[in-house]
């Protein structure tokens, strides 16, 4: 059964990178039928998509973010990562990391999410 | 970028209710769509992709229809898990938008 699990620094300094990774366990991150994405959650409000890669290394941003994002895929480990800049308090949410369905872009299978606080 | 508007933001209804959430798109977006339920600190579970399929495992008195802009959740008889937060996400095009989400709570 695929699993994914974000993992990375829970406490980030305004300005700094937020940097996270999702391990993907029970299955190939190289599944063409697959893709994945990075969504996220602030405290008490909706979900914010932030961006999504293929295995190929092709890459789709959410333009409100996307100065300040990066998205990586190591085929190798079986992980893919998110780089977010520039880090304020209104970037502090709840990160999750889920798989994309070729055929239908809807999310089937994600993480448990990991908490991010921005703060000094 | 697409707007999802969902309605009501919050419902209040009993065990055993038939209760529709309502999600309307700025603009067409043929069936991309997909619904989704989150409970408290748990990730999104995907319940419908393509606005009426049902994704494996999830229980058929869920059930989803609409193309265009307006699409609709039902739920035909509300069971206790079910009381959580619903968000209608489109798959038309970039960006990925989500609905402001449905709060679904016991009567």
């Amino acid at each position: 059964q695929l699993q994914l699990q974000e993992s990375g620094p829970r406490l980030v300094k305004p300005s700094e990178t937020l940097s996270l990774t999702c391990t993907v366990s029970g299955g190939s991150i190289s599944d063409s039928s697959y893709y994945w994405g990075w969504i996220r959650q602030p405290p008490g409000k909706g979900l914010e998509w932030i961006e999504s890669i293929y295995y190929s290394g092709s890459t789709y941003y959410n333009p409100s973010l996307k100065s300040r994002v990066t998205i990586s895929i190591d085929t190798s480990k079986n992980q893919f990562s998110l780089k977010l800049s520039s880090v304020t308090a209104a970037d502090t949410a709840v990160y999750y990391c889920a798989r994309v369905v070729v055929a239908y872009d809807a999310f089937d299978i994600w993480g448990q999410g990991t908490m991010v606080t921005v703060s000094s | 970028d697409i707007q999802l508007t969902q309605s009501p933001s919050f419902l209040s209804s009993s065990i055993g209710d038939r209760v529709t959430i309502t999600c309307r798109a700025s603009q067409g977006i043929s069936s991309y769509l997909a619904w989704y339920q989150q409970k408290p600190g748990k990730a999104p579970n995907l319940l419908i992709y393509a606005a009426s399929t049902l994704q494996s495992g999830v229980p058929s008195r869920f059930s989803g229809s609409g193309s265009g802009t307006e699409f609709t959740l039902t739920i035909s008889s509300l069971q206790p898990e079910d009381f959580a937060t619903y968000y209608c996400q489109q798959l038309n095009s970039y960006p990925i938008t989500f609905g402001q989400g449905t709060r679904l709570e016991i009567k």
